[in-house]
């Protein structure tokens, strides 16, 4: 199956600096890559549609500056929280979709990366 | 908020005992998908039901889709402990392919 993997898995910053988070698709080319946001016992809110080559498309409310997104290759996006602040504390989650997923619309998904900013 | 809803938000049966959980939706669907997720991890994708469709199985799970009622239902049978987790419905847009919007989630334990 389609394997996305997600780095790192937690991550513990002090506030004011930058922290990267990676996701990559293993086994497939990934042309859609999704980044969502979780806070506890919440469902997922999509922030941002990353599509290879070209800008992120956000969400309504979703700082692009803030959450800066790239997505360089067909098998990597990254998301970086740019002077990470103890609000940004959440649970961060990449999906993927290839192209042959489109019509349906499945999205395989990382094992998020849980941000804590003291 | 177009996000649905699921009910219960939480649920707790015992192992051998069916599992049924709902959702809703507000919009106009291509289809509506069932996700899981364990605690602190990412979702895992369970099974897709199209909307032209009404019901789905797929091993222990059965699927039903009612689009006039703009709900549907997930029933796992026979539930193990190792079915213990949350899970989502999601929904896509007609029109708008791109993106999916997850339920509210129902939180699932199963007891030995």
């Amino acid at each position: 199956g389609a394997v996305v993997s997600q780095h790192p898995s937690r991550v513990i910053c002090k506030s004011g600096t930058s922290v990267k988070i990676e996701c990559r698709s293993l086994d497939f080319q990934a042309t859609t890559m999704f980044w969502y946001r979780q806070f506890p016992k919440q469902s997922l809110m999509l922030m941002a549609t990353s599509n290879e080559g070209s800008k992120a498309t956000y969400e309504q409310g979703v700082e692009k500056d803030k959450f800066l997104i790239n997505h360089a290759s067909l098998t990597l996006s990254t998301l970086t929280v740019t002077s990470a602040h103890p609000e940004d504390s959440s649970f961060y989650i990449c999906s993927a979709r290839a192209p042959e997923d489109l019509a349906k619309n499945i999205q395989y998904f990382g094992a998020g990366t849980r941000l804590s900013v003291l | 908020s177009q996000q649905g809803e699921e009910d219960p938000q939480a649920l707790s049966i015992q192992e051998g005992e069916n599992a049924t959980m709902n959702c809703s939706y507000k919009t106009s669907i291509n289809n509506l998908q069932w996700y899981r997720q364990n605690s602190g991890r990412g979702l895992v994708h369970l099974i897709l039901i199209r909307s032209n469709e009404r019901e789905k199985h797929s091993g222990r799970l059965r699927v039903t889709l009612d689009t006039s009622k703009k709900s549907s239902s997930l029933l796992i049978t026979a539930s193990r402990a190792a079915d213990t987790a949350s899970y989502f419905c999601a929904t896509g847009r007609t029109g708008t392919a791109s993106k999916l919007t997850f339920g509210t989630g129902t939180r699932l334990q199963v007891t030995l």
